[in-house]
């Protein structure tokens, strides 16, 4: 168990729906990443948000959009749905940068979208 | 802009066979450099990492040497056991804004 959780664990929906991914970060973790997994695309960097601001902008469509908030969860809101976006939704949290050094991410279990 | 190539899969070995998955990296500056693995069905878990050059990261028999003369972090184990078929991934961060995950080697380890 990383100390991540990912909510919920699975998700079914339409084309053209709206879905909201809840992550929670390992206690003491200030960064949030999400990844998106799929068979075709590998892990997919989205989105890094450091203490509730964001830091980095991967490949995340502007349909897609997140934020972390003073709790330090985060949510991943994918909209308008498209039968390309099922995929594996991962989010990883980290301590950040200690002592000059990158310290490692720690992956939740992962959404697994499914649009129908 | 940086990226990690890593060999292509899948891979299937014997139990107790060598193995070796090939990494390399694109990148500006000292990246630090990252194995995940991922077993069926879980999230990605560190197995080791190298922080400079020459670094030997270490965990559960994997090791791996940050060569930053050929740009590349290889996978090795001496003897691979049924238990590590997973999906390996190698992995870099310049800034820690942004990690770069290859995209993975399959390993199916057959007793």
């Amino acid at each position: 168990d990383s100390g991540v959780t990912q909510t919920p664990k699975h998700l079914i929906t339409a084309t053209g729906q709206r879905v909201t991914l809840r992550c929670s970060p390992r206690s003491g973790d200030l960064s949030v990443y999400w990844y998106q997994q799929s068979l075709d695309q590998g892990l997919q960097f989205l989105i890094h948000y450091y203490n509730g601001e964001e830091r980095a902008k991967g490949n995340i469509l502007e349909r897609f959009s997140a934020q972390q908030f003073p709790d330090l969860h985060s949510e991943l809101n994918l909209s308008s749905l498209e039968l390309g976006d099922s995929a594996l939704y991962f989010c990883a949290s980290s301590e950040g940068l200690a002592g000059g050094v990158y310290n490692e991410q720690f992956f939740g279990p992962g959404t697994r979208l499914t649009v129908l | 802009g940086d990226s990690v190539t890593q060999m292509e899969g899948p891979v299937t070995l014997s139990e107790e066979a060598f193995l070796t998955i090939n990494c390399t990296y694109t990148a500006t500056g000292y990246p630090s450099l990252f194995w995940y693995v991922q077993y069926p069905g879980e999230g990605l878990q560190l197995l080791l990492k190298a922080t400079k050059a020459d670094d030997k990261g270490s965990n559960k028999g994997f090791e791996a040497t940050y060569r930053k003369e050929t740009t590349s972090f290889h996978l090795e184990k001496g003897s691979v056991q049924v238990s590590d078929s997973a999906v390996y991934f190698c992995a870099l961060t310049n800034t820690g804004n942004q990690f770069y995950f290859g995209t993975g080697t399959s390993l199916t380890v057959i007793p």
